[in-house]
Parts: C-alpha cells; structure tokens; sequence
C-alpha cells in the first residue's frame, strides 16, 4: 500500500537558520510528490510539487524540495526561516496514472520557529 | 478569486444526531474531494468526485457517511447517527480537471465537528 513517512513530529528551529524537513514515500513507481503547508485555522496550501523533470522543485515563500529516487525521499528545505514560517508541514503523493487522484499524507511536521 | 469555501466552520453535534457539512468548491472546478482530518494526523482521503458523480468513494468509513454534488458543484457530506469518534475537521478540495493526479487540489478551510 501507499505510504508517506514524515519522521520528525515535531521541530524548532531558530529564526534566520536553514530547515529541512523530511518525507519519505512507499510506492511501486515515481508518485507525483506534493508539500503542503497548514497555518493554524487556515486551509491546505501548495507549497511547490514534483511530477517529472528537474529534481529540484523550488515553490512559494522560498521553500525548495529535491526528489531522489533512490531514496524514495522528498525533502523541503529552505535557506532561511522566517517567523512566519511557523505551521505545519504535509508531504502527499497521487500515485501516477491514478484514476481518483486521491492524496495520500504524512502526519506533518510542526515547525516552531524561535526568535 | 473566491477559494473553496466551507459552512459551518465549527459544528458541535450530540452523539446519535445527524450532521451536514457544506462545501462551496472553486467556480469551474470539476473534481472536488473530501478529507478528514483526526487530531495530530494528516487528512485521509473520504470520497473524490467529477461532476455529479462519486468516482471513488473508497475512503467512507461506513455506511453512516454519505455525500453528494447534485448539480457539479456544491458539495454535501452527511454524517447520521454520529458517534464521537468522528470528531475531526472535515475538509474540502477541488481541482480544475478530473482525471489528472497532477492537478493541484485547492483545499478549504474545513469544518471542524465535534461530537460530544
């Protein structure tokens, strides 16, 4: 069955330094990869996505995700945390082809960012 | 533009009643989808619809959920004889094109139930 794994449930990171935030993902062929991020009572919203092509993914606010497929990963990174980077982070896959096109999550990753 | 919008934004119910839960997708959109989201975990997929029809309907826990989209557009999801462990926040996407995994799902803010 389709998984993702976020490992880390929860991180602090101070404000200015780099982030990374891990995905891993079980399926029998390349997934299309999907980072969401969810402020408190907001919606869901796209980060960047990965389908095809160049590994590296840059997306919104200046976050990056790089693909590597021997690793079954699908990192976001970003160079430089701002306060208001503060949230929870989903990574989601679509099995390719699929015909319902259903997202499956990870469980998130809470991001605290310290002053 | 408008987004997904989703009423009510709070719901608190008591064990045994029945609920609605509203979903306004964005214009246009065809594939719409509903998610639940249990405390401390990511959304799970409930049911995906293009136009009127449930394309897949795989992720209802039970016979106690249903939804429909009668007219391609606004959504409802009915929840009877609720018990507590459907307490969660019930969310709502929509995408431009059915039929494409790679469509970008637009999610709503949801509708948080509480069943006591």
């Amino acid at each position: 069955a389709q998984s993702v794994t976020q490992p880390d449930i929860h991180i602090t990171v101070s404000e200015g330094a780099s982030l990374e935030l891990r995905c891993n993902y079980s399926y029998g062929a390349t997934p299309y990869l999907f980072w969401y991020v969810q402020s408190p009572g907001q919606g869901l919203q796209l980060l960047l996505k990965y389908f095809s092509g160049d590994t590296l993914v840059q997306g919104i606010k200046g976050f990056e995700a790089e693909f590597k497929r021997s690793q079954s990963s699908f990192n976001l990174r970003k160079p430089s945390v701002h306060w208001s980077d503060a949230a929870e982070y989903f990574c989601a896959v679509a099995p390719y082809g699929g015909a319902t096109n259903k997202l499956i999550f990870g469980t998130g990753t809470l991001l605290a960012v310290q002053p | 533009g408008a987004g997904v919008s989703q009423t009510p934004s709070n719901k608190v119910t008591e064990k045994g009643k029945y609920v609605e839960l509203r979903c306004d997708p964005i214009s246009g959109h065809t594939a719409l989808y509903w998610y639940r989201q249990s405390l401390g975990q990511g959304p799970e997929f409930l049911i995906y619809f293009q136009g009127t029809g449930a394309a897949d309907d795989s992720g209802l826990p039970n016979d106690r959920f249903f939804a429909v989209r009668p007219e391609g557009s606004v959504s409802t999801l009915k929840i009877q004889r609720t018990e507590r462990g459907d307490s969660a926040v019930y969310l709502c996407a929509s995408s431009l094109s059915p039929g494409q995994s790679q469509e970008t799902q637009y999610f709503g803010p949801g509708t948080r139930l509480l069943v006591l």
